[in-house]
């Protein structure tokens, strides 16, 4: 069975520096992972995903991702954080299968403070 | 253009009606979702079709059934529904499963009373 964990419930951090969400995951195989953001009221977007290759993955709004294969963990991180980014954060592992069943973590607010 | 929308996004109604959400998606898209979002944010996959297949049928009780007339639309049909089924429920659509990222819809907010 697949898993994600998101072991931080709340991240505080003030504008301009920079942010790290946590990721690890379990998963058979190969894993696909992705990161989401909700914003208030609002449907997850798609920010970035790990499918295979450069274990460093750039994505939406100044996100990037780093996979570690060895510490089964994909961190969402950003070098200098917005007020604009405050929201949950989902991260989602994806098994190979034919099925392609996604599981995602309990996710992570962001609260990016002036 | 909405990608994928929801309708209604808002819906109150009475513990044992039975009441449906509409989902389409206009991306041309092979695979789509649904998933339900508690009181927490807690995220669930219930059903994932895949070119009107039934792919993904998560342990969800089957008052809950989700009908796909076509790849471009899955509907979700609740009967008798019950106080614990008050949630957001999202739909989500991909270009096909495994590696390809997913897109959702605006949500609709269940209330049952």
């Amino acid at each position: 069975a697949q898993s994600v964990a998101q072991p931080e419930d709340q991240v505080n951090v003030a504008e301009g520096n920079p942010l790290t969400v946590k990721c690890t995951y379990s998963v058979s195989g190969n894993p696909y992972l992705f990161w989401y953001v909700q914003y208030p009221n609002r449907g997850l977007q798609f920010l970035l995903k790990y499918i295979t290759g450069d274990n460093l993955v750039k994505g939406s709004y100044g996100f990037e991702a780093e996979f570690n294969k060895s510490q089964t963990s994909f961190h969402l991180k950003k070098p200098s954080a917005l007020v604009s980014d405050s929201a949950l954060y989902f991260c989602a592992v994806r098994d190979n299968t034919n099925a392609g069943k996604s599981t995602f973590g309990d996710g992570t607010t962001l609260t990016v403070k002036p | 253009d909405t990608a994928v929308s929801q309708t209604p996004k808002y819906l109150v109604t009475q513990m044992g009606n039975d009441k449906s959400i509409k989902c389409e998606q206009n991306l041309g898209h092979d695979t789509m979702y649904w998933y339900k979002q508690d009181s927490k944010k807690f995220l669930k996959i219930m059903f994932s079709y895949n070119n009107k297949e039934l792919i993904i049928n998560e342990t969800v009780p089957n008052r809950f059934s989700p009908k796909s007339p076509d790849k471009a639309h899955l509907n979700l049909h609740i009967n008798s529904l019950e106080l614990g089924d008050s949630a957001v429920y999202f739909c989500a659509s991909s270009q096909d499963r495994g590696v390809y990222e997913q897109y959702f819809g605006p949500g609709t907010r269940l209330t049952v009373t």
